[in-house]
């Protein structure tokens, strides 16, 4: 199982970018990288999703250099309802060995 | 698209008594359904696996007969905690991959709290 290393904690500043970056050394061929948001007392919620090089969508970045053996979630501009924890989840195409990471706490200051 | 809900979204028992939690995929087929338990300030931990008309694969260490999952059909699954005791209190989750497995959306969670 590809297990995942993240920095427990961050702090930001409304309106800069954050990235977060993930570590998974034992990436399997099959794993695909997915990003997660949660709240508390809440399901974590999908935010982007990738396998190899850039993704982009409506709220995020996902960087994959070649080798796989980490993931970069990017957030431009943040604001204070982006506080929550993010996870990074490695797992793959046959829906098995996700295996969800300790997370890293984001608090955004005004 | 892609919502998965869960009822009921919290739920208080008596020590000894089962206690079942629904989980749905609203607007998709789940060929696979996944359950999590998280405690406070803890991560996501996997409970067990299942696909739509098999048995439930479950993670080492947890109980079989304790946490018993159903997943009869391809838009419902079931997770029931039977003889409930406090330290089963925690926050269940569960997922739903649809035909791209790899790719699992989350319901709201049920707090369970057993007295």
């Amino acid at each position: 199982l590809a297990k995942t290393t993240q920095p427990i904690s961050m702090d930001s500043y409304e309106g800069q970018e954050v990235n977060i970056t993930c570590s998974h050394n034992n990436i399997a061929t099959n794993d695909y990288i997915t990003w997660y948001q949660q709240f508390p007392s809440q399901g974590p919620r999908f935010i982007i999703q990738g396998y190899k090089t850039k993704v982009t969508n409506e709220v995020a970045s996902l960087f994959i250099p070649a080798d796989r053996k980490s993931s970069t979630l990017s957030l431009p501009r943040v604001s204070l309802s982006d506080t929550a924890v993010y996870y990074c989840l490695v797992g793959g195409s046959y829906g098995q060995n996700f295996v969800f990471g300790p997370g890293t706490r984001l608090s955004v200051l005004p | 698209g892609a919502v998965v809900s869960q009822h009921p979204s919290w739920v208080i028992c008596k020590s000894g008594t089962s206690v079942k939690i629904e989980c749905r995929s609203l607007d998709f087929q789940a060929t696979t359904m996944f359950w999590y338990r998280q405690f406070p300030k803890q991560s996501l931990m996997l409970m067990a696996t299942s696909n739509e008309g098999s048995k439930a694969t479950y993670e080492q260490g947890v109980e079989k007969d304790k946490f018993l999952i159903n997943h009869a059909s391809l838009t419902l699954s079931t997770l029931t905690v039977t003889s409930a005791h406090p330290e089963d209190s925690s926050f269940y989750i569960c997922s739903a991959s649809g035909l791209r497995k790899e790719t699992q959306y989350f319901g709201p969670g049920t707090r369970l709290l057993v007295l």
